[in-house]
């Protein structure tokens, strides 16, 4: 079964940090760019990073950069995003999703999530 | 940044009857390589989000063949010819031509 699981989330401090992964099975894990998306309560979904196949292309939302790292290892099928100097509004769910080329880099397959929650 | 603005942000429908969502983006999603990033997304409530649409027009495995999407350049639209139960949720449009990646507000569907 072609499946993303997120896992890392949960209750943190402000200034705080994270480390969520996402693991992969049932595709070429190695051979497809994957992103973040979260989605703050009630909110709308926003990306957050993107990473390359191959690690050689990185981007991040101007609201993460310089707190958050993308990074991936394609020996373990699993992409993972360290969160460091968390805020309060950095609490949502966060998805990952694998994007595919030929589908023009259409989100094709999305995790279940995992919640962040950033709250004294 | 590539602003995304859907229309409506609700749409109340009855069973059986059409939907169309409309989608405009602030710049024309044409890349370079004569590709329109432009895909159509639904979330059903408590769910992750599913693609539905990808490159403006096609319809990504496994979904009915009620959706239909179109438009160029900075204007899209996703149709459902005949509204489902199963069809509720926030449908969102979202472009991958230039990053940062951006998202439409989302359109509630709902039914009558």
């Amino acid at each position: 079964e072609v499946q993303l699981v997120e896992s890392g989330g949960g209750l943190v401090k402000p200034g705080g940090s994270l480390r969520l992964s996402c693991a992969a099975s049932g595709f070429t894990f190695s051979s497809y760019s994957l992103s973040w998306v979260r989605q703050a309560p009630g909110k709308g979904l926003e990306w957050v990073s993107y990473i390359s196949s191959g690690s050689s292309y990185i981007y991040y939302a101007d609201s993460v950069k310089g707190r958050f790292t993308i990074s991936r290892d394609n020996a373990q099928k699993s992409v993972y995003l360290q969160m460091n100097s968390l805020r309060a509004e950095d609490t949502a769910v966060y998805y990952c999703a694998s994007e595919d080329l030929e589908k023009g880099n259409a989100f094709d397959i999305w995790g279940q999530g995992t919640m962040v929650t950033v709250s004294s | 940044d590539i602003v995304m603005t859907q229309t409506p942000l609700s749409s109340p429908v009855t069973l059986g009857q059409p939907a169309s969502i409309s989608c405009r983006s602030s710049q024309s999603l044409e890349h370079s390589d004569g590709n329109t990033y432009l895909s159509w997304l639904q979330q059903r409530p408590g769910q992750p989000p599913r693609l539905l649409i990808y490159k403006i027009s096609n319809r990504f495995s496994g979904v009915p063949d009620r959706f239909s999407g179109s438009g160029a350049g900075t204007d899209f639209t996703l149709k459902i010819s005949r509204v489902e139960a199963e069809d509720v949720g926030i449908y969102y449009c979202m472009q991958a031509t230039q990053i940062p990646y951006t998202f439409g507000q989302g359109t509630k569907l709902e039914i009558k």
